[in-house]
C-alpha cells in the first residue's frame, strides 16, 4: 500500500532555532495535514492544506508556524523559533479526495521533535 | 465535530474476538464513524468508516446501531500487532466543500492483547 514518508524521524534543536519537517505524501492525493502528539497526550489537529493554501488550521497554529508545498511532492512544516513546549511527535497525513465516503487519511510515521 | 466516548481500556485475549464499543449519542444524519487506531510508536492507521449499515473490510467489521448512537468495532481474531490504541471519530459528510476537513481525535481506547 503506498505510503507517507516522513524525514527526519528524529530532529532535536536547540530553543529558538527554525526547524523544517519534511513529509512526502501519496502521490495522488490532494489534500495535506499537519498533527502533532505531544507525549502521553492526544493527537492534535495543526493545518489542512488545499489547493496550495492552508484550509483550516487550529489555534496551536500560530504565526510561529508555515507549511509549503514547494514542489509536486514534498509538504513542509517550519516551525520559525522552536519553543520547548513545541516538543512532539509530528505527523503528516494526506487524503486523496474530498468525497466523505473515501475519506480515509493515511498517516506518516512520524517526526520527533526534540527541543532542548 | 460530534463527542464520542468510548472505555479507557480493553484487555482481549490472542485469537479470541473482541468487540470495542463506541457511544455518540448526538451523532447527526450526516455524520460517518470512523475508527482508526495508534499503535505503539506510530501514526495513526485508518480501520474502517460506515454511515448507516455495518461494514466489513479486512481488517475489522463495524456494527452500527439501529438508532445510530452507538458503534461496534469488531476484531475477529485478536493478534499482537491489534494492540493499540483505538479512535472512534465522527465526521460530518453532509457538507462537504465548505465543512471542516480535519479529523478530531479523542483519548481513544488502549486495547491490550494477551498472548
Amino acid at each position: 500500500e503506498p505510503e507517507v514518508t516522513q524525514t527526519p524521524s528524529h530532529q532535536v534543536t536547540q530553543m529558538g532555532q527554525e526547524v523544517i519537517l519534511r513529509c512526502v505524501p501519496i502521490s495522488n492525493h490532494l489534500y495535506f495535514y499537519w498533527y502533532r502528539q505531544i507525549l502521553g497526550q492526544k493527537v492534535e489537529f495543526l493545518v489542512s492544506f488545499y489547493n496550495n493554501e492552508i484550509s483550516e488550521k487550529s489555534e496551536i497554529f500560530d504565526d510561529q508556524f508555515s507549511v509549503e508545498r514547494p514542489d509536486g511532492s514534498n509538504f513542509t512544516l517550519k516551525i520559525r523559533s522552536t519553543k520547548l513546549e513545541d516538543s512532539a511527535m509530528y505527523f503528516c497525513a494526506s487524503r486523496e479526495v474530498r468525497v466523505a465516503t473515501n475519506e480515509k487519511l493515511f498517516f506518516g510515521s512520524g517526526t520527533q521533535l526534540s527541543v532542548l | 465535530d460530534a463527542k464520542t466516548t468510548q472505555p479507557n481500556s480493553m484487555e482481549s485475549n490472542e485469537e479470541e474476538p473482541v468487540h470495542l464499543p463506541c457511544n455518540h449519542s448526538t451523532i447527526s444524519g450526516t455524520d460517518y464513524i470512523h475508527w482508526y487506531r495508534q499503535l505503539p510508536s506510530q501514526g495513526p492507521e485508518y480501520v474502517i468508516h460506515g454511515l448507516t449499515s455495518n461494514v466489513n473490510n479486512r481488517m475489522a467489521s463495524l456494527a452500527i446501531a439501529e438508532d445510530r448512537k452507538s458503534s461496534t468495532l469488531i476484531l475477529h481474531r485478536a493478534t499482537l500487532r491489534d494492540a493499540a490504541v483505538y479512535y472512534c471519530i465522527l465526521r460530518d459528510g453532509g457538507v462537504q466543500w465548505s465543512g471542516s476537513e480535519k479529523l478530531v481525535f479523542g483519548k481513544g481506547m488502549k486495547l491490550t492483547v494477551n498472548p
